[in-house]
């Protein structure tokens, strides 16, 4: 039972585009959907969260949008730089499961000088 | 501020032996979670403690699989008569508290185990 989906495994940019991640889930009960971005023997790393309240949350480069109808939110990164190349976690969790984070399956991003 | 510390970041076990995982929260942060990632796999959870206490453990394999986080010292994570499916990457997270700006999980660098 796979509650969060990331269903493009890979995705290419160019610098200094925009670069759009998405993700798909489930269950309509999460309350905080994150994003965390992961380098090759490392641990991911917070980027950026969302209520499931809101519709919108920016940070600098990067701006998550949820659309709770379709069950989707995404991550937009402009504009794109070569060190934004890692693999992006999409997760979500819910008050009432202790917060515990659920997965995506990730999304590897190269960003092309 | 140091970030979590995990130690070992590497460990090899031979099937049958013992693995102990070690994770040192945030400064202030008294939540702890782990989780773990198989190859080519998102990171699945496992098992949330605060101090003293395992509050879920719903992710965790009811055998050979323990977790503390003791008064005093790191959380720790066991795996007893290790085998070769445990091989992964086992991640530790914390975060300072439950709810709002709260529920953001700061993680370790991992602990990458293989089972020979």
């Amino acid at each position: 039972d796979q509650q969060v989906k990331q269903n493009s495994p890979s995705l290419s940019v160019q610098e200094g585009r925009i670069s759009i991640l998405n993700c798909d889930y489930t269950n309509s009960m999460f309350d905080y959907f994150l994003w965390y971005k992961k380098y090759p023997a490392e641990g991911p790393t917070f980027l950026i969260s969302i209520s499931s309240i809101k519709d919108k949350n920016e940070d600098g480069r990067f701006t998550v949008f949820l659309n709770k109808s379709a069950k989707h939110l995404s991550l937009h990164i402009v504009p794109s730089q070569p060190g934004d190349s890692a693999v992006y976690f999409c997760a979500a969790s819910r008050l009432d499961s202790s917060y515990k984070l659920i997965f995506g399956s990730g999304t590897r991003l190269l960003v092309r000088p | 501020n140091a970030g979590v510390m995990q130690n070992p970041r590497h460990l090899v076990r031979r099937r049958g032996q013992e693995a102990r995982l070690r994770c040192s929260p945030m400064k202030g942060h008294s939540h702890v979670y782990w989780y773990r990632q198989l190859p080519e796999e998102g990171l699945k959870f496992m098992v949330y403690l605060q101090k003293e206490n395992i509050i879920d453990e719903s992710g965790m394999p009811k055998e050979r699989f323990s977790a503390e986080f003791p008064k005093e010292g790191p959380s720790i994570l066991r795996i007893q008569q290790v085998v070769r499916g445990d091989s992964a990457a086992y991640f530790c997270a914390s975060s300072p508290g439950s709810g709002g700006v709260y529920n953001e999980q700061f993680f370790g660098p991992g602990t990458r185990l293989t089972v020979l």
